[in-house]
């Protein structure tokens, strides 16, 4: 069994790009939720995926944005990107049953530095 | 909104030293209470969660208890190794049963441990 991956590991942006990050869930998941966590911060919620849909979002702009494929992977996009969105963004995978969402398990992330 | 508060860090114990880790929340209702352990370069783990008034978790010789009175969830350990060194968040979700969805975490803690 396989845990979460993310790819890549490290990336460097300039202002103003787009950027793609990629998230393979864990093996009997159906559910993705993304976290920004800059320099030494929490993560934040930025949203969740279950079953192709958007299932929840935290407090982050529309220039986030996401994707769930049927294999339950997911993609971050971010567009436009600001100085301050250089942070490591987690991906958590975790199962779903009947309104319930059981152990969230993380991804190591991808550290993003926008310069 | 709800909020989780944790002491700041650094921490820096001597092996076999005791481990206590502050953390209170603010929530509106009954949050579950989780502790998740940042090891360097690693993806965040589940070390422990507790999911109402008076419940304890434990693991791997850390506990916690809910502490609804004083909205706390403190970390203890006993005896901490080496090993242990790493970051500690505390975080709560508003689902029941220690069902998760979005996680709030605190800033985190990062304890060194040193022989």
């Amino acid at each position: 069994e396989t845990g979460v991956t993310q790819s890549p590991t490290h990336l460097i942006k300039t202002r103003g790009q787009q950027v793609t990050l990629r998230c393979s869930s864990q093996s009997g998941h159906n559910t993705v939720s993304w976290y920004q966590q800059a320099l030494g911060q929490g993560p934040q919620f930025i949203f969740q995926y279950y079953r192709e849909e958007e299932n929840g979002r935290g407090n982050f702009p529309p220039r986030f944005s996401g994707l769930q494929f049927p294999n339950y992977s997911s993609e971050l996009n971010v567009n436009a990107l600001e100085l301050d969105d250089s942070a490591l963004y987690l991906c958590a995978s975790s199962l779903m049953v009947g309104g319930n969402s059981y152990e969230q398990y993380f991804g190591p992330g991808t550290r993003l530095t926008v310069t | 909104g709800n909020s989780v508060t944790q002491m700041e860090g650094p921490v820096t114990l001597s092996e076999e030293a005791f481990l206590t880790i502050n953390c209170t929340y603010t929530a509106t209702g009954y949050p579950s209470l989780f502790w998740y352990v940042q090891y360097p370069g690693e993806g965040l783990q589940l070390l422990l969660k507790a999911t109402k008034a008076d419940d304890k978790g434990s693991n791997k010789g850390f506990e916690a208890t809910y502490r609804k009175e004083t909205t706390s969830f403190h970390l203890e350990k006993g005896s901490v190794q080496v090993s242990d060194s790493a970051v500690y968040f505390c975080a709560l979700s508003m689902l029941y049963g220690g069902s998760q969805g979005n996680l709030i975490f605190g800033k985190g803690t990062k304890l060194s441990v040193k022989p």
